[in-house]
């Protein structure tokens, strides 16, 4: 019952560095996201993917990049960290992106600082 | 501008109190409203998803009601318990499948 996976839980990264935020499901779902959740704001879109190969722009997605090689794997890359990428970041999955609204699964979690 | 947005931005009751969760939002068209459970530290999850045809949804102690005319939406909790302590998020779907996501009411539940 894994669901989606992501790591690290934590980390603290210098302006400047780069790092990759891994993120797994393993109910072979199509779509996947990644989401940041500042304080006292709603979740930002900044990548998703609607199969493997297939990636697309959200919201915010200046200073990531992501790759879908695989159905389960959607990592998540930080490059030239800044101060202003300090958040909560979410991975998130879904079977199909219907109208009915098919149930979006989260994984619990990355905090990451950027001093 | 399509927007979502949640009152109170927080709410502290007495646990085996009632309480209801307000969502407005301005999206057009719409495609579906969704509340979501955040507990602290961890991912939402799910607890309803209406379309716009859909009045009322229940999930054990949570109901969630739906007015597509007034584009408002609540969460109506019974008998909180301490573990209702959470975010709660209304997030809408356009017609273009984006979701836009309210920043959420925090709910404190005391003993």
């Amino acid at each position: 019952n894994a669901g989606v996976t992501q790591t690290p839980k934590f980390r603290i990264l210098k302006i400047g560095q780069s790092m990759t935020l891994q993120c797994a499901q393993d109910m072979n779902h199509n779509y996947m996201y990644w989401y940041r959740q500042d304080p006292g704001m709603g979740l930002k879109l900044i990548y998703y993917s609607v199969g493997a190969g297939i990636t697309d722009k959200g919201e915010v997605p200046n200073g990531y990049n992501v790759s879908r090689s695989t159905t389960e794997d959607f990592p998540l890359r930080l490059e030239l960290a800044a101060p202003s990428q300090t958040s909560v970041y979410f991975c998130a999955s879904s079977h199909l992106q219907g109208v009915s609204g098919n149930t979006i699964y989260f994984g619990e979690g990355s905090w990451l600082t950027v001093v | 501008k399509n927007q979502v947005e949640q009152s109170p931005q927080s709410l502290i009751i007495l646990e085996g109190k009632n309480c209801t969760l307000q969502c407005n939002y301005t999206v057009s068209p719409f495609s579906n409203l969704r509340w979501y459970k955040q507990d602290t530290g961890r991912g939402p999850v799910s607890l309803t998803i209406m379309t716009f045809s859909e009045n009322t949804k229940s999930n054990g102690r949570y109901t969630a009601t739906l007015d597509a005319d007034t584009k408002q939406s609540s969460l109506h909790i019974t008998a909180s318990q301490l573990s209702d302590s959470a975010s709660y998020i209304c997030v809408v779907r356009d017609s273009n499948y984006q979701l836009i996501w309210g920043a959420g009411t925090k709910l404190i539940i005391k003993p």
